[in-house]
């Protein structure tokens, strides 16, 4: 079975601090994702890396960077949290070729920045 | 970025009904996903669709791919009460392995 673990399932930050999500994943997938939820909005992919030391932007970088040093660790950084960043965060990883397009994702850790 | 129009929102069902949902697109997808998300959980996948036409079943869930490739359908058979949660459809195409997400679909099952 696939296994996508987060570091935390709760967090609780201040503003203004640096914050870290880490996410594990142990069936050697090329590409691995973060995404944000929250009610109303759905999905919404952050950013995304399809090999070590890459990454991508998705549809909202702004206040997040990342960071893949190894092929099943991706890690997402707030450099400054912000109130308007407490959301549920999701990690996800897909191989890059086989079984084109399924993405596993982790249990999520929802973050709350006060 | 691009989202799915999935229908409908919401349903309330009794335990043991059969439930139809359904995900539509402007844009041609090669794959469509299934998903479901229980509370505070991530999602979890249900089925992959890879061909046009494709009917493909996990249990009491059955799936298929539209024949135009801008929609999906999600079939539950005899629901249970574990059947609550949020059905998401996802698209992909293109490189990348990037997927769109559907706005979901909130099933509650009455007992």
């Amino acid at each position: 079975d696939v296994k996508v673990t987060q570091s935390s399932r709760y967090l609780v930050k201040r503003t203004g601090e640096k914050v870290f999500l880490e996410c594990v994943q142990d069936m050697d997938h090329e590409n691995m994702f973060w995404y944000r939820q929250d009610p109303g909005l759905g999905l919404r992919l952050i950013y995304f890396s399809y090999d070590v030391k890459m990454k991508e932007k998705g549809d909202i970088p702004e206040g997040y960077s990342v960071s893949r040093e190894k092929k099943e660790r991706f890690s997402l950084i707030l450099e400054s949290a912000s109130t308007n960043q407490t959301s549920m965060y999701l990690c996800a990883s897909s191989w890059r070729i086989k079984r084109r397009g399924e993405q596993y994702f982790g249990p999520g850790t929802r973050l709350t920045v006060t | 970025g691009q989202q799915l129009n999935q229908s409908p929102q919401s349903m309330f069902i009794q335990e043991g009904e059969d439930v139809s949902m359904n995900c539509t697109s402007s844009s041609i997808f090669n794959t469509w996903l299934w998903y479901k998300q229980d509370p505070g959980e991530g999602p979890v996948l249900l089925i992959a669709l890879y061909k046009a036409g494709e009917l493909t079943s996990n249990g009491r869930l059955t799936a298929q791919f539209g024949i135009t490739r801008k929609d999906s359908f999600l079939n539950i058979s005899a629901s249970i009460p574990s059947d609550v949660g949020i059905y998401f459809c996802a698209g992909q195409t293109g490189g990348y392995q990037k997927v769109t997400f559907g706005t979901g679909t909130k099933l509650q099952v009455i007992p």
